[in-house]
């Protein structure tokens, strides 16, 4: 079976402060990959990322960037420079059957709070 | 080009009562998803579709709830009769069969409260 475990229910930080979130997973499956989705307020799941397990170079976009160590079975999310927009709940998530419509299991989320 | 698009956004029924959720999603994505999301959790997977055939139904308490999705294209999610448990954001989401990989669009979901 798999599961993800993020153990920050909650962060709270101040604007232009930088912030990691971590994420955990396991499954004995070799072949997974791994996604990060951003819910605001408004309710829909936007997709941030997926790595697949074979690719472990690191990846930043903008202010986003992404640590995958598959030796802590760790995927953690940094931003950087915090804004008031990054306000959000944070969803770790790990799928097991690539090449077809993939099942996705979450965590149960990180809420970030950013203020002024 | 339009989103995964959910109705209603909210919902208020009394125990016992039935419920149906639609949900279109966006053009061309053979594969549709129902997920169940209770206050403070992730998604959970109650239903998967491609094109009109049903997958992976494990998770879809069969009970009191069903599923449908005529001609491969919209979705209906039914509760009948629904529970104090059932009380819920129900999402929606879709995905292209091929590489797809898991990229999943979510709709805006629907909130269910049931009294």
């Amino acid at each position: 079976a798999q599961k993800v475990t993020q153990a920050q229910t909650e962060i709270s930080v101040v604007e232009k402060e930088d912030v990691t979130l971590d994420c955990v997973y396991e499954t004995r499956d070799t072949t997974y990959y791994l996604f990060w989705y951003k819910q605001p307020p408004s309710g829909e799941l936007v997709f941030l990322i997926r790595r697949n397990s074979f690719d472990e170079q690191n990846e930043i976009s903008g202010r986003y960037s992404w640590n995958f160590q598959k030796s802590t079975s760790s995927f953690n999310f940094t931003i950087t420079a915090s804004q008031v927009v990054d306000s959000a709940v944070y969803f770790c998530a790990l799928s097991v059957k690539p090449g077809t419509a993939s099942k996705l299991t979450f965590g149960t989320g990180t809420r970030l709070q950013v203020t002024l | 080009e339009a989103g995964v698009v959910q109705s209603p956004r909210y919902k208020i029924i009394e125990k016992k009562q039935p419920v149906a959720f639609w949900c279109n999603p966006i053009s061309g994505h053979n594969t549709l998803y129902w997920y169940l999301q209770n206050l403070g959790q992730g998604p959970e997977l109650l239903i998967r579709y491609e094109n009109e055939e049903a997958v992976d139904d494990s998770q879809l308490p069969k009970d009191r709830f069903s599923a449908e999705r005529l001609k491969g294209v919209d979705s209906t999610l039914k509760i009948q009769p629904a529970e104090l448990g059932d009380s819920a954001v129900y999402l929606c989401a879709s995905s292209l069969v091929a590489g797809g990989l898991g990229e999943q669009f979510f709709g805006p979901g629907t909130r269910l409260t049931v009294l």
